[in-house]
C-alpha cells in the first residue's frame, strides 16, 4: 500500500531564515505530486505541482520554491522565510491527475 | 477563477443525528467534486463525485452531486463524537489535477 511521509512534524524559525521541509511517498512510481499551505482559515491553497521529476510548476508567486530531485520526493524551501510563511504545510500524492488526492500528515511552521 | 463555497461554516449537533453538508461550486470546466475529512492533521479522502445524482455511500456517510444546480452535499447519520471534524469539499478541475477547496465546514458532535 502507498504512504506518504511529511517531516519535520513541526518546526520553529526565524524571519530571514531558510526552509526544507521534505515529502517522500512510498510504494507506487511516477506519482503526481502537490504541496498545499492551509492558513489560519481552514481551506487549502496549492502552492506548486509536479507530474515528473524536475517538473515543478507554480500556482502563486511567492518567497517559497519546491524541487523534486528524486521521483517520490518532493520538498519545499525558501532562502528567507516571512511572518506570511506560517502555516500548516500539506504534501499530496495522486496516481493520475484526475483522481482523487492523498495527504501526507502535514508540517505546522511557525515563523516567529 | 473557480469558487466553492461550504456551508454552513459550522455545526453543533448532538450524537444520534442526521446533517447535511452543502458544497456549491463555480467552476469553468467541472471535473470532479471531492469530499474530505479533517480532524486534527492531514485531510483524509470521502468521496469522489463526477456524474450527476450517482449517490456514494460509505457506511453512515452519503455524498451526491447535482451538476445542472451546481451543488453536493454530504449527509452523515446516526452522528457520533467520532465524526467532529472540518469537512472540505473541493473541486477537481484541471488537467494537472489541481483542487480548489472550499473554506470548510467544523462539525462537532456532542454525546
Amino acid at each position: 500500500s502507498q504512504t506518504i511521509h511529511q517531516w519535520p512534524a513541526t518546526l520553529v524559525q526565524p524571519v530571514g531564515s531558510p526552509l526544507s521541509l521534505e515529502c517522500t511517498v512510498e510504494g507506487t512510481s511516477n506519482p503526481n505530486l502537490y504541496w498545499y499551505r492551509q492558513a489560519a482559515g481552514r481551506g487549502l491553497q496549492l502552492l506548486f505541482y509536479s507530474v515528473g521529476i524536475g517538473q515543478i510548476s507554480s500556482e502563486v508567486p511567492q518567497n517559497l520554491s519546491a524541487s523534486r530531485p528524486q521521483d517520490r520526493q518532493f520538498i519545499l524551501s525558501s532562502k528567507k522565510l516571512l511572518l506570511s510563511d506560517s502555516g500548516f504545510y500539506l504534501c499530496a500524492w495522486s496516481v493520475h491527475p484526475n483522481y482523487e488526492q492523498y495527504f501526507g500528515p502535514g508540517t505546522r511552521l511557525t515563523v516567529t | 477563477e473557480d469558487k466553492v463555497v461550504q456551508s454552513p461554516l459550522s455545526l453543533v449537533v448532538h450524537e444520534g443525528d442526521t446533517v447535511t453538508l452543502n458544497c456549491s461550486y463555480e467552476v469553468t470546466n467541472f471535473r470532479s467534486l471531492l469530499w474530505y475529512k479533517q480532524e486534527k492533521k492531514a485531510p483524509t479522502f470521502l468521496f469522489m463525485l463526477t456524474s450527476s445524482g450517482i449517490e456514494k455511500k460509505s457506511g453512515r456517510l452519503s455524498s451526491i452531486l447535482d451538476k445542472k444546480e451546481l451543488f453536493s452535499i454530504l449527509n452523515i447519520t446516526a452522528t457520533q463524537t467520532g465524526d467532529s471534524a472540518v469537512y472540505l469539499c473541493a473541486h477537481g478541475g484541471t488537467s494537472y489535477g489541481k483542487l480548489t477547496f472550499g473554506q470548510g465546514t467544523i462539525l462537532t458532535v456532542h454525546p
